[in-house]
């Protein structure tokens, strides 16, 4: 399995950025994804990463590097409704599943 | 379906009952899993089905924990005699192959809050 650390909460001001960072071990990588994950409901699908550098979907952009095993998620112009958990996942070479980090609380204040 | 579907969404049950959990994944997905995801913890993962096989069931916490899937489709996880421990929400996904070389990511139904008294 990975050790995936990423932090437990983090508070921000509506428009600002906001920088997650995640941490991972393991034996053979292919792959790291970012979910939300709203109270209650599903996570959903934010974004893939499997070679370094960074992708940009709008106000959301992930970076990889692999030699570090690092991530980031950056959510910029922060709104109301980006108040969510964001979760880590790493899926190793080979293999089928993902494994999780415990999600970083993001609350986003007026 | 157009999404992951799960049932019940709440399940409150006695200590020693047992219960057993739907998820109906998105048509054309081949591979389903099972999460469990307690407060404050990671998604755990507990079983992988592709088709109606289950390669990989490491994550099951005991014998008491069980799934099956049926036409491909449709899975059951069922617990059996149940125990305050077992309170959590567990989560179903599925994804189109089992992604080992591409991106295609899970899609999650809204899970079943199961709770244990």
């Amino acid at each position: 399995g990975q050790n995936i650390d990423q932090p437990t909460e983090m508070t921000a001001t509506e428009g600002a950025i906001v920088q997650i960072n995640c941490t991972y071990q393991t034996s053979g990588f292919n792959g790291l994804f970012w979910y939300q994950q709203h109270a209650g409901e599903a996570p959903t699908f934010l974004s893939y990463n499997v070679l370094d550098g960074l992708e940009e979907k709008g106000r959301f952009s992930s970076f990889l590097s692999r030699s570090k095993g690092y991530s980031y998620l950056l959510l910029k112009e922060l709104q109301m409704k980006d108040s969510a958990s964001y979760l880590c996942a790493v899926r190793d070479r080979g293999d089928y599943k993902l494994s999780f980090g415990a999600g970083t609380t993001v609350t986003v204040r007026a | 379906g157009a999404g992951v579907s799960q049932s019940p969404s709440n399940k409150v049950t006695e200590k020693g009952k047992d219960v057993e959990l739907r998820c109906d994944p998105i048509s054309g997905h081949t591979a389903l899993y099972w999460y469990r995801q307690s407060l404050g913890q990671g998604l755990e993962f507990l079983i992988y089905f592709q088709g109606n096989s289950a390669p990989d069931k490491s994550g099951l916490p005991s014998d008491r924990f069980s799934a099956e899937r049926t036409g491909g489709s449709v899975s059951t996880l069922t617990i059996q005699r149940t125990q305050q421990e077992d309170s959590a929400v567990y989560l179903c996904a599925s994804s189109f192959n089992p992604g080992t070389g591409d991106n295609y990511g899970y899609t999650f139904g809204s899970g079943t809050r199961l709770t244990v008294v």
